[in-house]
């Protein structure tokens, strides 16, 4: 079965640091999204990627946030200045075309 | 905006007893509705999806869902649990195929062996 594939699964970062989640979505798929999970919290949309650009992006997802698709293959989404609230499960996810989301194992997300 | 509702947080039960999660959303028009599953320590995985056609969905598992467009409803059931379906369920309604999906809070369901 095709998978969506995260690394790293746990990254640890002082406070101010810029961390890059890596994410390899399955490859003839054309959204690519990220989302967080804050610890005992709901799933929230973070991004969508289509066509090379962002397609929608929530309120989260502020000047700190950017997503990248460097090479075709990768999905990264840097966050520029790490803050304690940025601790979170990252989630990556891709969809092909009608059918579901395909979800990464996820980075656990520690600032210090 | 969409808003999606799953009403217990959490859920114990014993193997063999039957299961239903409820889960409403809002929004007017035609949605794409799923329900995924996160067991400890692993990813978001598709049990079932809805988009058309028959409203009584069959996913994995023995779980199905049925949709009641009435009652902005899509609830997940099972008949009989098994401990392994100890795990987190999460309901999630997007507007069209590649939209982004917007995800209840989730319920957490442990089965007593």
């Amino acid at each position: 079965e095709p998978e969506v594939t995260q690394t790293p699964s746990h990254q640890v970062t002082q406070m101010g640091q810029e961390v890059i989640l890596r994410c390899v979505p399955i490859s003839n798929h054309l959204y690519f999204y990220w989302y967080r999970q804050i610890l005992g919290q709901k799933v929230e949309f973070l991004v969508s990627f289509y066509n090379n650009e962002i397609s929608e992006k929530s309120e989260i997802f502020d000047d700190q946030f950017s997503v990248e698709r460097p090479d075709g293959s990768n999905f990264t989404l840097k966050i520029r200045s790490t803050k304690l609230e940025d601790s979170a499960m990252y989630f990556c996810a891709s969809w092909g075309a009608k059918t579901e989301a395909f979800f990464g194992q996820g980075t656990r997300l520690t600032v210090v | 905006a969409q808003s999606v509702s799953q009403h217990n947080h959490h859920v114990i039960l014993s193997e063999a007893a039957s299961l239903e999660l409820g889960c409403n959303y809002s929004y007017g028009g035609t949605v794409n509705l799923f329900w995924y599953v996160q067991y400890p320590g692993q990813h978001l995985q598709l049990l079932l999806k809805y988009f058309s056609g028959d409203p009584l969905v069959k996913g994995i598992k023995g779980f199905e869902a049925e949709f009641i467009k009435s009652k902005f409803s899509f609830n997940l059931r099972k008949p009989s649990v098994q401990w392994s379906d100890t795990a987190e369920y999460f309901c999630a309604v997007n507007e069209a195929a590649g939209n982004k999906l917007t995800f209840g809070g989730g319920t957490r369901v442990l089965v007593k062996p």
